[in-house]
Formats: structure tokens, C-alpha cells, sequence
């Protein structure tokens, strides 16, 4: 069974600092792998998709890498602003899941203005 | 881009009551809804799937008897908790995969935020 960690849990830090938050998998045959943010209270908004042959995706301010492999991914956020602080999923599709996801449990993201 | 439409956003009911969630597909015909649950502070968990015009899949765990699952048209998904208890207050959120479109994102609802007193 798939499994989904990330970490850390938390992570504080001052606007305009450059940050990685971490997810790693148990099981390398996955289909893709997704970073969302989650805003409290709120659903959940797609930032990058990273099929299982790509290695990186980029959006903006936003890198994405994917180790399939050693079954880790990492999202890096350039010069953080107040507006980056949300709660940030990965989640995982595996083959023959019928295209539901499995998820981290999420890094809550404070960037202090 | 499509949209899937979660309603209600948030809901407070009586502990015993039932309460429905509806996830509708505004632009496209969604085969497949995925119903997710997620606790303060925990991830998301799959819950069941469900299958337009036949039963849903529940994980395992999950009371069927409990969630009841309804996706009768290709464009509307619903989540009925039955004689609901604190402990099933909670996030719920819907998704739908991206069939359609190739390999990109699944699209998800707003979610709701159910409240049992």
C-alpha cells in the first residue's frame, strides 16, 4: 500500500527567503505525482503535475522535481511572500488505481511578512 | 477549464440527522468521483469511489450503510452521511479524474466543512 510522508509538518520563515519542502513515497510505480495548496477551510488548487518520466516541472516561482527512483519529491519556492502561506499536499497516482490519489499529509507554510 | 461545483460549503447539523453532499460537473461528464475526508491536520483519505450508474467502491473501513453514495447522472455525484455524530465532522471533498484531457490533473470540488453538535 502506497504511503505518503512530508516533511516537515510546519515550517516558518521570514518573506523573500527561498524554501524546499519535502514528500516521499513508498511505492516508485506511480503514474504522476501532484503538489496542491490548500488554503484553511478551502479546497485544494493544483500547482504542478509531474508525470512519472518528467523530472522537474516549473510554474512561476514554483520548481517541482521528482526522483521516482528514491521515490522523493521536493517542492522549491522562490522569495517567498505572506500570500505563499497555505498548507501545501503532494499526492500520488499509482498505476491501476483507477486514478485516485494518495496524499501527504501536508506542510503548513507560514511566511511572515 | 472544468469545474466541479461542492455544495454546500459548510453545513451544522444536529447529531442523528442526515446530510447530503452534492458534487456537480459543470462542463463535463464525470464517470468517476472520487470522495476524500480529511480530519484537522491530516491528510486527505480516500473514502469511496463512486461510478456513474453502478455502486460505489468504499474503502476499506468506511460504513457503506453510513456514507451513502448516489451517482445516478454523468454530471452530479452525491455523499449522504446518515445519522451523523460528532466524529464524523470533518472536510469532505470531491474529485473527479481528468479523463478527458489526457494526463493532466484531476479537478476537485471546493470542498465542504461538516459540523455534528
Amino acid at each position: 500500500k502506497q504511503e505518503v510522508t512530508q516533511i516537515p509538518a510546519a515550517l516558518s520563515v521570514p518573506e523573500g527567503e527561498n524554501l524546499v519542502l519535502n514528500c516521499s513515497f513508498t511505492d516508485s510505480a506511480i503514474y504522476n505525482l501532484q503538489w496542491f495548496r490548500q488554503d484553511p477551510g478551502k479546497g485544494l488548487t493544483s500547482l504542478l503535475l509531474i508525470q512519472s518520466s518528467q523530472r522537474e516541472q516549473t510554474s512561476g516561482r514554483l520548481n517541482a522535481s521528482l526522483d521516482k527512483s528514491s521515490g522523493r519529491s521536493t517542492l522549491y519556492i522562490a522569495a517567498s511572500q505572506p500570500g505563499d502561506s497555505a498548507t501545501y499536499l503532494c499526492a500520488v497516482e499509482g498505476y491501476g488505481s483507477a486514478r485516485q490519489l494518495t496524499f501527504g499529509s501536508g506542510t503548513q507554510l507560514t511566511v511572515l511578512p | 477549464g472544468a469545474v466541479v461545483s461542492q455544495h454546500p460549503s459548510r453545513v451544522i447539523c444536529k447529531s442523528g440527522t442526515s446530510v447530503k453532499i452534492e458534487c456537480r460537473s459543470l462542463d463535463f461528464q464525470a464517470t468517476t468521483m472520487f470522495w476524500y475526508r480529511q480530519f484537522p491536520k491530516q491528510s486527505l483519505m480516500l473514502m469511496a469511489t463512486s461510478n456513474e450508474g453502478s455502486k460505489a467502491t468504499y474503502e476499506q473501513g468506511v460504513e457503506k450503510d453510513k456514507f451513502l453514495i448516489n451517482h445516478a447522472s454523468l454530471t452530479l455525484s452525491t455523499l449522504t452521511v446518515t445519522s451523523a455524530h460528532p466524529e464524523d465532522s470533518s472536510f469532505y471533498i470531491c474529485s473527479t479524474p481528468n479523463f478527458g484531457q489526457g494526463d493532466t490533473e484531476a479537478f476537485f470540488g471546493q470542498g465542504t466543512r461538516l459540523t455534528v453538535v
